[in-house]
């Protein structure tokens, strides 16, 4: 059974298109992120949810919208691609707020490569 | 200057050696460290996590940190090829009550264990 699951795992696109990517956890767990990778992997978070509620938000452009429509589920809308938002995306999902540390559990990624 | 400095390597190694990773970090409010592997094409998952200062031992794997340096090392005993993998350090500075659970990466030494 997979613990984070995300769809599609590789997105290819024009620039100026807008896309999405779905993330699923079956963990039972109450707060989901997502992290974008770059080249270099070096691994930035973007966007995180608990129980639906938007705690943290990165100095991201306006064009990436996270939608989480219940606690298993958070989506990642992005308008207008340009070339350098070609990455891996990866979404995470922990149980738990307000606690000193909880692990996290890491999808596959979506690697998206915009031309 | 980045929050947590870690050297990219390539890192290559003979089978049966011992490994060291290190991680350096400027913030020190950090107070949970973290060791995280990813396979190629994989998303990270946790090796080993550690609270303050000291050691941490799980099989082949050691985790130290030394707050008053600023510095955290993995040690892997015994390596094997199937260590080889991007292994990426991350902190936290855990915040009651606030965004928690933010995890700032390193960016990644890639390790290979050639047999």
């Amino acid at each position: 059974d997979t613990a984070v699951s995300q769809t599609p795992k590789y997105l290819v696109t024009q620039m100026g298109n807008d896309k999405s990517i779905k993330c699923e956890q079956n963990l039972g767990h109450d707060t989901m992120y997502w992290y974008k990778q770059d080249s270099k992997k070096f691994l930035k978070i973007m966007f995180s949810y608990n129980n639906k509620e938007l705690i943290i938000n990165e100095t991201v452009p306006n064009r990436f919208s996270p939608k989480s429509p219940d606690k298993a589920h958070l989506n990642l809308h992005i308008n207008s691609l340009e070339l350098g938002d070609s990455a891996v995306y990866f979404c995470a999902s922990s149980q738990g707020r307000g606690r000193a540390y909880n692990e996290q559990f890491f999808g596959p990624g979506t690697r998206l490569t915009v031309l | 200057q980045k929050e947590v400095e870690q050297d990219p390597g390539p890192l290559s190694v003979p089978e049966g050696a011992i490994v060291s990773l290190n991680c350096t970090y400027s913030n020190s409010a950090f107070q949970y460290f973290m060791w995280y592997r990813q396979y190629s094409r994989k998303g990270p998952e946790l090796l080993m996590y550690t609270y303050s200062s000291g050691n941490k031992e799980d099989g082949r794997f050691t985790a130290q940190v030394d707050k008053s340096s600023k510095y955290i090392s993995l040690f892997i005993r015994d390596s094997q090829p199937s260590d080889s993998a991007t292994y990426l350090c991350a902190m936290t500075n855990p915040n009651y009550g606030g965004a928690t659970n933010k995890l700032i990466f390193g960016t990644g030494t890639l390790l290979a264990v050639q047999p």
